[in-house]
C-alpha cells in the first residue's frame, strides 16, 4: 500500500505570496493532519480534517487555511506568505478520527519564503 | 502544563549499545495512545512502535521496545543494538482516546547520535 504522499516536496515563494501544499493520504485513511516543523518552535499542529470537516485547529492566525475532498486528499492554503513561514510541513494520516489510530507521516514539504 | 515531556535534547551512545530515551505524559484521560517517531535528517517521520493505555504487556518491535510505566506515566523508547542509522530525531507523542480528535501531542525530541 503506498503511503502518504506530500506535493511538491520543495518550494520557494517571496513574502506576500501565497501558496498550496498537497497531501494525498493513505488509501482508505480518512483523517488528515498538518504540522509546521520549525527549527525554534519544533512541531505545531495546524489542523485536522475529517470527512470533509475540519475537527480540530491550532494556533495559527487565519492566513493558514485547509480543505479536504470527498477522496481524502488534502489542501493546505497559506496566503500573504511571512518570512517566518518558512518551515517543513507535514502531513499525517489516519484511519478514523477516533480511539488510538497511528498517525503515517508523508515526506512533507520544505517551504523557503524569501 | 506540558502534555509530553523529553527532557533529552541530544544523546550519544556507541555503536552495538542499547540506548534509552526519556519521554513522560501528563493526562488525565484513562483512554491514550502513546507513540514514537522517528525523524531523520531528510525530514519524513517514520512510525516506530505504538503502545496503548490498556496494553498489558510493553510494545516491542524488532530493535525497539516500549518501557510503559503507567503509574510514573513514562513511556521511554530503548533502543537496542545501536547502528548507525538510527542517528536522527525521536519524538514522543499520545492521542488521547476521547479528547480532541485524532489530535496528537508531541514532544520537543531528542536527536540521538550513534557513534562508531
Amino acid at each position: 500500500k503506498a503511503g502518504v504522499t506530500q506535493t511538491p516536496r520543495y518550494l520557494i515563494k517571496t513574502r506576500g505570496q501565497q501558496v498550496t501544499l498537497s497531501c494525498s493520504p493513505i488509501s482508505g485513511h480518512r483523517s488528515v493532519s498538518w504540522y509546521q516543523q520549525t527549527p525554534g518552535q519544533g512541531l505545531q499542529f495546524l489542523f485536522e480534517y475529517f470527512s470533509e470537516t475540519q475537527r480540530n485547529k491550532g494556533n495559527f492566525p487565519g492566513r493558514f487555511s485547509g480543505r479536504q475532498f470527498s477522496n481524502s486528499r488534502s489542501e493546505m492554503n497559506v496566503s500573504t506568505l511571512e518570512l517566518g513561514d518558512s518551515a517543513l510541513y507535514l502531513c499525517a494520516s489516519s484511519l478514523t478520527d477516533g480511539g488510538t489510530d497511528t498517525q503515517y507521516f508523508g515526506p512533507g514539504t520544505r517551504l523557503t519564503v524569501l | 502544563a506540558q502534555k509530553i515531556t523529553q527532557t533529552q535534547p541530544g544523546m550519544f551512545v556507541q555503536e552495538k549499545e542499547a540506548v534509552t530515551l526519556d519521554c513522560t505524559y501528563d493526562t488525565s484521560d484513562p483512554s491514550y495512545g502513546l507513540f514514537w517517531y522517528k525523524q531523520p535528517s531528510s525530514g519524513e517521520m517514520i512510525f516506530l512502535i505504538y503502545q496503548g493505555s490498556y496494553d498489558q504487556q510493553n510494545a516491542t518491535e524488532g530493535r525497539y521496545s516500549l518501557n510503559f510505566q503507567k503509574a510514573r506515566k513514562s513511556a521511554n523508547l530503548v533502543i537496542s543494538a545501536s547502528q548507525l542509522g538510527d542517528s536522527a530525531m525521536y519524538f514522543c507523542a499520545m492521542r488521547e482516546g476521547h479528547d480532541n480528535f485524532n489530535k496528537f501531542y508531541f514532544g520537543s525530541g531528542t536527536k540521538l547520535n550513534v557513534k562508531p
